[in-house]
């Protein structure tokens, strides 16, 4: 199976920050990979497709980057409703589907 | 708009069995593979199983290939996990996801879901 390792595991920031998370495969997928934005008792929602494509009325300050092992999402100018915790996902339908571990953002 | 209402969970003994429905509208069933995940609590994402658009296709985490069976009905737009010799490592809230592409089984993202339904596995 195809390990998706996120980091970091955590992070704690302010409103109007710029945040990072990043997700590494333990092999190549190109660019199959999703971003998931969970809140609490919620199900998830998917922000990006394909890497780099950002899903039907996700705000564009949400983007994702990446190829091959390692990929970003990038939270530009973060807003309230941003708190939440993220997921990557591999999309590669040869493996299991398998999801990182999650990155919680927390207000600082 | 597409919606996607789970049901059937439940307290369950382990060894038992449980079947769950996941109903959809709002969108073509018949033309889009199906997808099950849980999320034990507490814990993140796990991906459980897979049915192509037509039910030919069929795949699943390796911790519960042959006790889980997952099965749709287009003429009634649901989806189905028939689960059997529950564990308690089975705990979880279940949810339904819709893959994004119809007739897809090349890669698999997960555009829409359901809001779960929790099953826990206990004596």
């Amino acid at each position: 199976d195809i390990q998706m390792t996120q980091s970091p595991s955590s992070v704690s920031a302010s409103v109007g920050d710029r945040v990072t998370i990043t997700c590494r495969a333990s092999q190549g997928i190109r660019t199959w990979l999703a971003w998931y934005q969970q809140k609490p008792g919620k199900a998830p929602k998917l922000l990006i497709y394909a890497a780099s494509s950002l899903q039907s009325g996700v705000p564009s300050r949400f983007s994702g980057s990446g190829s091959g092992t390692d990929f970003t999402l990038t939270i530009n100018t973060l807003q309230p409703e941003d708190f939440a915790t993220y997921y990557c996902q591999q999309a590669n339908s040869f493996h299991p589907l398998t999801f990182g571990g999650g990155t919680k953002v927390e207000i600082k | 708009q597409v919606q996607l209402v789970e049901s059937g969970g439940g307290v369950v003994q382990p060894g038992r069995s449980l079947r769950l429905s996941c109903a959809a509208s709002g969108f073509t069933f018949s033309n889009y593979g199906m997808h099950w995940v849980r999320q034990a609590p507490g814990k993140g994402l796990e991906w459980v199983a897979f049915i192509s658009y037509d039910g030919s296709n069929k795949y699943y985490t390796d911790s519960v290939k042959g006790r889980f069976t997952i099965s749709r009905d287009n003429s009634k737009n649901t989806l189905y996990l028939q689960m059997n010799s529950l564990s308690v490592e089975d705990t979880a809230l279940y949810y339904c996801a819709k893959d994004f592409a119809p007739y897809n089984t090349a890669w698999h993202y997960l555009d829409y879901w359901g809001q779960g339904t929790l099953v826990t596995v206990s004596s």
